[in-house]
């Protein structure tokens, strides 16, 4: 059984449009996150979602948007795709509570490679 | 800024051979230090070291976490070349919203040669 997917697997695109990457996680976790990639393989977040709650930005152009339709889901829309967008994007989820103590392990899933063209 | 440093960037060794990866931290608010295997996909979990488990092992894989020089090792005995992989290292943190995300170091490339 898949733990986290992401779809699509592969997402070749031209500048400036714009596109989405969905992620479900089976595992009942409460706090989901997006990571992005680089090509020297630096892994960086991006999001964390708890609760239908954004917790974090780090910095990202707001160009990206996560969208949580509910607990299990975790969707990043980017806008106006840019050429240095090209990247893995992982979305990943753990057992971690808002306030509260809970587990840190993060579980990933098989990663979109975006391709901006 | 928080910052995670592992070292070296890479590593060619024999198989049979044991390595030992390295992982030191500058963070505020230091949480747990987890260890990560990635081939050609997503990252898989390996280890999770925090003040109450500072030492882990499973099969040929250990990690002890070092709170007072603030950094952990990673070593591999008697390496395969299905070892062959980058290992991050990444830390959590407290922080005042509850929910992090984790801040990665740059990866080991570990190559096991034949």
């Amino acid at each position: 059984d898949t733990a986290v997917s992401q779809t699509p697997k592969y997402l070749v695109t031209q500048m400036g449009n714009d596109k989405s990457i969905k992620c479900e996680q089976n595992l009942g976790h409460d706090t989901m996150y997006w990571y992005k990639q680089d090509s020297k393989k630096f892994l960086k977040i991006m999001f964390s979602y708890n609760n239908k709650e954004l917790i974090i930005n780090e910095t990202v152009p707001n160009r990206f948007s996560p969208k949580s339709p509910d607990k299990a889901h975790l969707n990043l829309h980017i806008n106006s795709l840019e050429l240095g967008d090209s990247a893995v994007y992982f979305c990943a989820s753990s057992r971690r509570k808002r306030g509260l103590s809970g587990e840190d392990t993060q579980y990933f899933g098989p990663g979109t490679r975006l391709t901006v063209l | 800024e928080d910052k995670v440093v592992q070292s070296p960037l890479s590593l060619v060794v024999h198989e049979g051979d044991t390595v030992t990866l390295n992982c030191s931290y500058e963070v505020t608010n230091f949480r747990s230090l987890l260890w990560y295997k990635q081939e050609k996909k997503a990252p898989t979990f390996l280890f999770m070291l925090t003040s109450s488990g500072i030492e882990k092992k499973s099969g040929r894989l250990s990690s002890i976490l070092d709170k007072k020089e603030l950094s952990s090792i990673l070593n591999i005995t008697a390496t395969q070349t299905g070892d062959s992989a980058i290992y991050l290292c990444a830390v959590g943190m407290y922080s005042g919203g509850g929910a992090d995300g984790l801040t990665f170091g740059k990866g080991t490339h570990l190559i096991i040669q034949p």
